[in-house]
This record gives C-alpha cells, sequence and structure tokens, in this order.
C-alpha cells in the first residue's frame, strides 16, 4: 500500500519557538494532503486541505497565521507551528491521497510538547 | 453538521468475536472507513465500503452498513491480543473531501 511518513515523530520545544512538520508520500504524488490534530484519548480534527501548488483551506477555528502549510510539491506538506505555546501540545497527523484515488493515506504522526 | 458516534470502549476474551458498532447522521456520505491506531501511533486503513454496499468481508473482518439506519459495524472474527487498539469510524461525502471522524472504540483484548 501507499506509505506516508512525517518528520520528526516527535519534539520538544520551548514556548515561543517555531517546529516545522514534514509529510512525505514515499510511493505515490499526493495532489491534497490533509493535517489533522489528534488530542489525548480524543478523535482526530481536521486543521486544514492541503492542495499543491496552492494556499490551504483551513477549517473554522484553526489560526493560519499559526499553523503555517506549504505544500509545495507532489511529495511533501510541512506545517510550521508558528510561536508554540503548552496548548499547541498534541498529536499531528497528515494524510495524502493521490489525485483521484479516494483513500486517505495516514502519516505515523508526530508528537509536539511544547513546554 | 456531520456527525459520527462511537462507543468508547470494548473488552472481549481472546478468540472470540469482537463487533464495534458506528453511527452516522449525514445521509449523503458516499465512502465509510474503519482505521486502527495502535498507541503512540498513526492511522492504519483496515477497510472502507461505499455506500451502495451491505457487507464487506476481508479475512478476519467483516463490515457491515445498514445504510437505512446509518450504522456501520465492524465485526473481528477470532480476535487477537494483538489487535487491541483503538478502531476509528469516518466517513466522507466524495472522495475528495476530508474524513469525519468518530471518537474511536477502544478495544481491549483479555488473553
Amino acid at each position: 500500500g501507499a506509505v506516508v511518513s512525517q518528520h520528526p515523530s516527535w519534539v520538544i520545544c520551548k514556548s515561543g519557538t517555531s517546529v516545522k512538520i514534514e509529510c512525505r508520500s514515499l510511493d505515490f504524488q499526493a495532489t491534497t494532503m490533509f493535517w489533522y490534530r489528534q488530542f489525548p484519548k480524543q478523535s482526530l480534527m481536521l486543521m486544514a486541505t492541503s492542495n499543491e501548488g496552492s494556499k490551504a483551506t483551513y477549517e473554522q477555528g484553526v489560526e493560519k497565521d499559526k499553523f503555517l502549510i506549504n505544500h509545495a510539491s507532489l511529495t511533501l506538506s510541512t506545517l510550521t507551528v508558528t510561536s508554540a505555546h503548552p496548548e499547541d501540545s498534541s498529536f499531528y497527523i497528515c494524510s495524502a491521497r493521490a489525485g483521484s484515488q479516494e483513500t486517505q493515506y495516514f502519516g505515523p504522526g508526530t508528537r509536539l510538547l511544547v513546554l | 453538521g456531520e456527525d459520527v458516534e462511537q462507543s468508547l470502549f470494548l473488552s472481549v476474551r481472546e478468540g472470540d468475536s469482537s463487533v464495534i458498532n458506528c453511527t452516522y447522521t449525514d445521509s449523503s456520505s458516499t465512502y465509510l472507513y474503519w482505521y486502527k491506531q495502535e498507541p503512540g501511533a498513526g492511522l492504519q486503513l483496515l477497510t472502507y465500503i461505499f455506500s451502495n454496499m451491505d457487507m464487506k468481508q476481508d479475512q478476519r473482518l467483516t463490515v457491515l452498513l445498514n445504510k437505512k439506519d446509518k450504522h456501520l459495524s465492524l465485526r473481528i472474527a477470532d480476535t487477537q491480543t494483538g489487535d487491541s487498539a483503538i478502531y476509528f469510524c469516518a466517513e466522507s461525502m466524495y472522495g475528495n473531501t476530508p474524513l469525519v471522524f468518530g471518537k474511536g472504540t477502544r478495544l481491549s483484548v483479555i488473553a
């Protein structure tokens, strides 16, 4: 099956710093990537939809200036958490969809801890 | 808006069958998915079903869809300890729309 990787798998940072998370589709071209956030013992909440070469579409309540998304190529999307604060600590998961394929393939997730 | 509901916990004995239930509200849901999440890991697609199907079987997994009642179930036959995980039900209207997830059902398998 299709493989999606994320890097880093976990990160600890100080409050006020920015953190970049990469999402890569390893064996297919992902025209659309999705970024989700998961709080402990809760479901995934969609943050934004990212289409290659265009601006991301953010869900209501998600600050686009806080969570910068770049989808510069068909195999890479990045999420940058700017000026991170402890409340941004969470599990961030990306998924990728290839063209007309219906299935979303998920990355392994990145655990962010902001101190 | 769209909503997907699941029971939060299920405990079964090893070797028994597990049935995880899910209900959804959006009658225009076209694709319905089951994902598995092991501790600290991302989501693994287990199976999915189109809304024009009633049942789909894949080895130990059987998905049943009652479109009239908007009810989806996942049956795991001969449940093993390695099946212990959180199982998420998800739906989407079209193949290219984001998924709406349930809160997940934590399956515990007792040896």
